[in-house]
């Protein structure tokens, strides 16, 4: 199974501030198809996950422009660029390209 | 709107069975492959069965193989997860998702336990 890997796994962020969040794949995650099937997935206490981006670096509807996402290969990032209230929650990266798809562990954004 | 609404979770003995229903709307069901994927408590998410559009492949992870059997009815927009031989860590909340995973539902809980 590919395993993925996030850091940091509590992330302490003043509001209006940056926050980035890395995720490193255990294998290359390039799909034969040419697509890369790597997400970020917001979950706020309480409710069902939700994806932000989706294919590396594709925003869903409704998902702020702060957020971003970023890498390719094995490394991949997300970044708000400036922290809001709201923001806070377990995000969590997966890949989809091979199956089993997998999550990563999860990194619990809170406000300082 | 789209909607996918689960049904069917519940309170079971180890080795008991379920039969978990997701009910879908806004969208044309045919077209998407369909998930299931389940929250242990205070745990991440986990891909648990896919099945293809049609319904002509699907996919399992390795715990569940042999027990679990996912299946959907086009007619009905319907997904369904046929759960057999249940054992305490399967416990979870368990959701439906959209290809991708881009629509979840709100999920269904479903307790294993004497």
């Amino acid at each position: 199974d590919v395993v993925m890997t996030q850091s940091p796994l509590s992330l302490p962020v003043t509001v209006g501030q940056p926050a980035s969040i890395s995720c490193r794949s255990s294998q290359g995650l390039v799909h034969s198809d040419g697509n890369t099937y790597f997400n970020w997935l917001q979950q706020r206490p309480g409710q069902s996950p939700r994806r932000l981006i989706y294919k590396v670096s594709n925003r869903d509807s409704g998902v702020p422009d702060r957020f971003s996402g970023s890498g390719s290969g094995t490394d991949f990032t997300l970044k708000i660029s400036r922290v809001e209230a709201e923001d806070v929650g377990v995000y969590y990266c997966m890949q989809g390209t091979d199956w089993p798809h997998t999550f990563g562990q999860g990194t619990k954004l809170e406000i300082k | 709107e789209v909607q996918l609404v689960e049904s069917g979770g519940g309170l079971v003995q180890p080795g008991g069975s379920l039969r978990l229903s997701c009910a879908v709307s806004g969208f044309t069901f045919s077209r998407y492959w369909m998930s299931w994927v389940r929250q242990a408590p205070g745990k991440g998410p986990e891909c648990v069965a896919n099945i293809k559009e049609d319904g002509s492949q699907t996919y399992y992870v390795d715990s569940v193989k042999g027990r679990f059997t996912i299946s959907r009815d086009n007619a009905k927009n319907s997904l369904y997860l046929q759960m057999n031989s249940l054992r305490a860590e399967d416990t979870a909340l368990y959701y439906c998702g959209r290809s991708g995973l881009g629509v979840w539902g709100q999920g269904t809980t479903v307790t294993v336990s004497s």
